[in-house]
């Protein structure tokens, strides 16, 4: 069955350093999206992006971060300088789009800022 | 959006069947009512969805009155390895790239 995959498992970095969080989505989805658990608290929302530009981001998808599609196949969120605030849980997720809206997410890579 | 108002949590037996209930009285024509299962360090995992009535898949049935104001998600015979958190969620349609909104879930825990 096909599935999200996400790299590295774990990131571990100094406050105001880049990161950058790689994923590859299932190969006929349309639609991708990355989402953050902080531990202990909600899934939430960051950035949905479709047709190689970002559709909707939340409140907490600021300057810091950026996502890109570099080629056919990867996704990956960027955090220019990281925040201790910014060690939590990163998901990538993707739908096919059309009738099929269920997202599938990867497994996360745990981030923890120093 | 639809606010959805679960149980924080909920202990089962093995074997038993569990319903979980989700409240959602500001639901609008056009949602849908999907169930998430989310395991310890691992990303939710989509378990169902549905508009009205019932559906049923290979995991679980959702069941859905007809006034849509609440949704129930039923597992049947549980074990242990559905240990985990269930989210219910309102408000994505067939159409449209709508984010998915979390709310804190119920945690479930099977006991042997």
């Amino acid at each position: 069955e096909p599935e999200v995959t996400q790299t590295p498992s774990h990131q571990v970095t100094q406050m105001g350093q880049e990161v950058i969080l790689r994923c590859v989505p299932i190969s006929n989805h349309l639609y991708f999206y990355w989402y953050r658990q902080i531990l202990g608290q909600k899934v939430e929302f960051l950035v949905s992006f479709y047709n190689n530009e970002i559709s909707e981001k939340s409140e907490i998808f600021d300057d810091q971060f950026s996502v890109e599609r570099p080629d056919g196949s990867n996704f990956t969120l960027k955090i220019r300088s990281t925040k201790l605030e910014d060690s939590a849980m990163y998901f990538c997720a993707s739908r096919q789009g059309g009738p099929y809206n269920e997202q599938f997410f990867g497994p996360g890579t745990r981030l923890t800022v120093l | 959006l639809a606010k959805t108002t679960q149980p924080i949590s909920m202990d089962s037996y093995e074997g038993q069947e569990v319903n979980i209930t989700c409240s959602h009285n500001n639901i609008a024509t056009n949602d849908y009512i999907t169930w998430y299962q989310q395991f310890p360090s691992q990303g939710p995992r989509f378990i169902i969805q549905g508009y009205k009535t019932k559906v049923t898949n290979e995991v679980a049935s959702l069941f859905i009155p007809a006034d849509r104001k609440s949704s129930t998600l039923s597992l049947p015979r549980v074990s242990l390895s559905d240990t985990a958190v269930y989210y219910c969620l309102v408000g994505l349609s067939n159409f449209g790239n709508e984010k998915l909104t979390f709310g804190t879930g119920t945690r479930l825990t099977i006991i042997p």
